[in-house]
C-alpha cells in the first residue's frame, strides 16, 4: 500500500485563487520532504525542500512567496501555490525517503494535478 | 551538457523482445544511481537501485560504468505491462541533491 499520501489527486481553479496540497507520509516520520513539479513530457524538476521545524530550502528559480511549504509535524508537508495562474498548471509530486535520503528510495505521493483556468 | 542524460525513445518493441537504455551523467563525483518507472500521468516508483557490480532482478539488469560515466538497464523477454517511462535518476555528487533525467518511453506491442 501507499506509504505516502497526496491530496488532491486534481484540483481545477481560478487564475488569482490559493491551492493547497497535502502530502503525508503513512506508516513513517518524515522529517524531510521533496516537492518537485512535472510538466508535459519533462522530467520531474525539484521545486523545494521541506525540513520539518524550519523553513524549507527552495531552489534556484523557485518562488518561495509563491510557492509556500509548512512542515508542521514529522507526517505532514504542505505546498500552497498562492494567487495561482495558468503557467503554474502542472502535475505535483511530494516524496519523501524512508531511510536516508541517500538511499535514492523516494517514495512518492500519487501527485496532484493542477489546472489553473 | 545535461547533468542526466537519456534517450529519450520512444522505444517500440514486440512482446518478448530485449531493449537497452543508457543514461549518461555529467558528475563524477555522484555516488548513488537509480531506475525509476513511471507510468502515464501516475507517479514514479523505485524500479531498482544501480550498484558498481551490476545488479539483476528477474528480468531486469542495471549496469553502472563509472569510467564512461553511463548506467544501463536492460530488459528481457518484455510485456506488455513493461510499457512506461524509464526515468535515471543520479544521486550524490557535491551537492547531495537527486537528478532525474527525461525519461525514456518503451512501448511493448503485441
Amino acid at each position: 500500500g501507499a506509504v505516502v499520501s497526496q491530496h488532491p489527486s486534481w484540483v481545477i481553479c481560478k487564475s488569482g485563487t490559493s491551492v493547497k496540497i497535502e502530502c503525508r507520509s503513512l506508516d513513517f516520520q518524515a522529517t524531510t520532504m521533496f516537492w518537485y513539479r512535472q510538466f508535459p513530457k519533462q522530467s520531474l524538476m525539484l521545486m523545494a525542500t521541506s525540513n520539518e521545524g524550519s523553513k524549507a530550502t527552495y531552489e534556484q528559480g523557485v518562488e518561495k512567496d509563491k510557492f509556500l511549504i509548512n512542515h508542521a509535524s514529522l507526517t505532514l508537508s504542505t505546498l500552497t501555490v498562492t494567487s495561482a495562474h495558468p503557467e503554474d498548471s502542472s502535475f505535483y509530486i511530494c516524496s519523501a525517503p524512508k531511510t536516508g535520503w541517500e538511499s535514492g528510495e523516494l517514495f512518492f505521493g500519487e501527485g496532484s494535478r493542477l489546472t489553473v483556468l | 551538457r545535461k547533468e542526466v542524460e537519456q534517450d529519450p525513445g520512444p522505444f517500440n518493441v514486440p512482446e518478448g523482445a530485449t531493449v537497452a537504455f543508457n543514461c549518461t551523467y555529467s558528475n563524477s563525483a555522484s555516488q548513488s544511481f537509480f531506475w525509476y518507472r513511471q507510468d502515464c500521468r501516475k507517479e514514479p516508483k523505485l524500479l531498482m537501485s544501480v550498484y558498481s557490480s551490476g545488479n539483476e532482478d528477474g528480468r531486469f539488469t542495471a549496469q553502472l560504468n563509472r569510467a564512461s560515466q553511463y548506467i544501463s538497464l536492460l530488459i528481457r523477454d518484455s510485456k506488455l505491462s513493461d510499457s512506461a517511462t524509464y526515468l535515471c535518476v543520479v544521486g550524490g555528487g557535491n551537492n547531495r541533491k537527486l537528478i532525474w533525467g527525461l525519461g525514456t518511453s518503451l512501448a511493448v506491442n503485441p
